[in-house]
């Protein structure tokens, strides 16, 4: 069964730190994606940055950068010099091109302190 | 073109009242999704669509919600009875079908709708 872990509830890091967010997922299926939004606390979901399975090098996208491993199964998020304004819930997800099935972690409250 | 919309963005209700969230997904797009989100949970899939069918409800607790989407352009999720444990952010979120990918394939959300039941 399809499976996504995130195992930190919650983060503080200093404003200018680059961040790691981890991301585990479970698959069988060899072809999917996987993707990473942003919550803030207005609410909306804001799509980050994606993966296919099948890319040979990590996506990036700005300040946000995917290091994809995928023998370990993991798709952590990198944010390079944090800001302010990325204080926020980032959530990773996973979709599965057999059936196009969508699937999300738990989440990470990311606290960025000045 | 308008996003996902959904409806009502807020709704308080009581223990053991109907509740039905109504969602219209991005015209085009062919597959559709109802999530829960919670504290304790994060964000769960509880049904999603591909052309109007059911593809995958096993999120979904049967015994009180259902989940229809009767044209290509609407769908509700419908909570009966509700309880307090019901109490969540519902998103719906959509995407296009494979024919039509020309971007990562990442999903359209709507707001949101906040479900207190008390």
């Amino acid at each position: 069964a399809q499976k996504i872990t995130q195992t930190q509830p919650g983060m503080f890091v200093q404003e200018k730190e680059a961040v790691t967010l981890d991301c585990t997922y479970d698959t069988s299926d060899p072809s999917y994606g996987l993707f990473w939004y942003k919550q803030p606390s207005s609410g909306e979901m804001i799509f980050l940055i994606y993966q296919g399975s099948y890319d040979q090098q990590n996506a990036t996208e700005g300040r946000y950068s995917l290091n994809f491993q995928k023998a370990r199964k993991s798709a952590n998020l990198v944010i390079s010099a944090s800001q302010l304004g990325d204080s926020a819930m980032y959530f990773c997800a996973m979709r599965d091109y057999r059936d196009d099935k969508i699937i999300f972690g738990k989440g990470t409250r990311l606290h960025i302190l000045p | 073109d308008a996003g996902v919309i959904q409806s009502p963005r807020h709704e308080v209700t009581e223990m053991g009242q109907e509740v039905t969230l109504r969602c219209k997904p991005i015209s085009g797009h062919d597959y559709l999704f109802w999530y829960r989100q919670t504290m304790m949970q994060g964000l769960e899939l509880l049904v999603y669509f591909n052309n109007k069918a059911v593809m995958d409800d096993s999120g979904m607790p049967k015994d009180r919600f259902s989940a229809k989407m009767p044209n290509a352009s609407f769908s509700t999720l419908k909570i009966q009875p509700s309880e307090p444990r019901d109490s969540a952010v519902y998103f719906c979120a959509s995407i296009p079908g494979r024919a039509r990918v020309t971007n990562t394939g990442e999903l359209f959300f709507g707001e949101g709708s906040r479900l207190t039941v008390l």
